[in-house]
């Protein structure tokens, strides 16, 4: 089965500009989960979608963040207008069901650059 | 903030030594998974355990959870190159909102020399 899928790999964008990122999570994964790592911290909830739903957002660090789920399949996150402090590395990651025993299946991460 | 905090942050080993890796933290948790991440990839799951005490291994690696379930420790038997690697825990919370939140170590940075 393809995995978690993860684009840009990379950007790199000025201050005040707008980015998105999209995630692809694997087929029929109905969990979708963004998690980042600014550096030198560790990785950081961010959000969880149940569906189409965001089951939990107490991660988002201000509303300068968007993430949208239409229709269940893949998801965005957009930051607009970004600032420094949003450089990071944005991972995705993605479960068939909730609970411990459901592996979560993480992207590859896009790297992001806010210069 | 509910830490968990991974010694040590780095670790430079020969090849056919062992090592051990821990995570500590004052909060408990219903569950700690174990993940490695390469260069350039996402964190890939290991392991989880669940029950204060656990021990499960897999291959050259065992891994325990503290009886309290506030800490968790890796040792790798023989270590090979190609345990070189990030190794994250994460420990996972009941939150509000009706489904586990996940909170991530600090991280070991392991490297295992030929």
């Amino acid at each position: 089965e393809a995995g978690v899928t993860q684009f840009p790999s990379h950007s790199v964008i000025e201050k005040g500009q707008t980015v998105t990122l999209r995630c692809d999570p694997i087929s029929g994964h109905d969990n979708l989960y963004w998690y980042r790592r600014v550096m030198g911290k560790e990785i950081k909830f961010l959000l969880h979608f149940v569906k189409e739903s965001k089951q939990d957002e107490s991660g988002m660090p201000n509303n300068r963040f968007l993430a949208e789920r239409t229709g269940g399949t893949y998801s965005t996150l957009k930051v607009q207008p970004a600032e420094l402090e949003d450089s990071g590395v944005y991972f995705c990651a993605s479960s068939q069901g909730q609970g411990e025993f459901q592996p979560q299946h993480f992207g590859d991460g896009t790297r992001l650059s806010i210069l | 903030t509910q830490l968990l905090e991974q010694s040590p942050q780095f670790l430079s080993i020969q090849e056919g030594e062992n090592l051990t890796v821990y995570c500590n933290s004052s909060s408990v948790f219903s569950s700690l998974q174990w993940y490695r991440q390469e260069p350039g990839e996402g964190p890939v799951l290991l392991v989880t355990v669940v029950t204060g005490g656990e021990v499960k291994k897999l291959k050259r690696l065992t891994f325990q959870f503290g009886d309290a379930r506030k800490d968790s420790s890796l040792h790798i038997t023989a270590a090979q190159p190609g345990d070189t690697g990030l190794y994250l825990c994460a420990g996972a919370k009941w939150g509000g909102s009706g489904t586990y939140k996940y909170i991530f170590g600090t991280g070991t940075r392991l490297k295992v020399l030929a």
